[in-house]
């Protein structure tokens, strides 16, 4: 079954420390792999967009690493800001049984920065 | 940048009431989505459609149904609203069928089923 797991569920830190957000998936066939942040009560906005091929994209202070192999993408923050807090969605596209691309999202992880 | 523009953000409606939720986007793009969110369930493809006048059904079509009469509009439609339908609607374009296009998201409308 087509799955996108995502660790952990919500994470607190403190202003201007990184941190490291994961996502394990099963797609298979695999076409690529996006991150979206989402600010409470906005829709998802796109970070980062990779194909199997890349390994790492980076977005400003946000940068995505691709592991096709071991089927595991991370999206790393540095340098947090307060704008950071937000819901971090982690979405993999594959084919369904009839080979039509669909999306398969995480339930994402909701990032609080502290000042 | 593309836009994509839900015609409500908040919506309250009472049981049984027909709903209407209104999408458009401005980039001529080829393929409309409508998801809706839950916590703890992350986003679900209820309809889809990637042609005018076209739909298909995604993953939780059950007491929805859509309509696609011009390219750039995308309605979904709540037939008889019922509580179980409170939820976070998402609307979402895209270029092509292609999956390496990116997918651009309205800003959701919240609606409440009373």
């Amino acid at each position: 079954k087509n799955q996108v797991e995502q660790s952990p569920q919500s994470l607190i830190i403190l202003e201007g420390k990184n941190c490291t957000l994961q996502c394990n998936y099963t797609v298979s066939p695999f076409s690529n792999l996006r991150w979206y942040k989402q600010d409470t009560g906005r829709g998802p906005v796109s970070l980062t967009i990779m194909t199997f091929s890349e390994n790492t994209k980076s977005n400003g202070r946000y940068t995505a690493t691709l592991d096709a192999d071991t089927k595991q993408s991370s999206l790393h923050i540095t340098a947090s800001q307060l704008s950071d807090s937000a819901s971090y969605i982690c979405v993999v596209s594959g084919l369904d049984s009839s080979n039509t691309g669909k999306l398969i999202f995480g339930q994402g992880t909701t990032l609080q920065v502290k000042p | 940048d593309v836009k994509v523009t839900q015609s409500s953000r908040y919506l309250v409606k009472r049981t049984g009431e027909k709903v209407f939720l209104e999408c458009v986007q401005d980039m001529d793009h080829e393929n409309m989505f409508w998801y809706r969110q839950d916590p703890g369930l992350g986003l679900r493809l209820i309809y889809f459609s990637y042609d005018v006048k076209m739909k298909e059904k995604g993953d939780i079509p059950e007491g929805y149904s859509v309509s696609r009469e011009k390219k750039e509009r995308f309605s979904l439609i709540l037939e008889s609203a019922s509580t179980n339908q409170t939820s976070m609607y998402l609307c979402a374009s895209s270029l092509s069928k292609a999956l390496n296009y990116g997918y651009t998201f309205g800003s959701g409308t919240r609606l409440t089923v009373v």
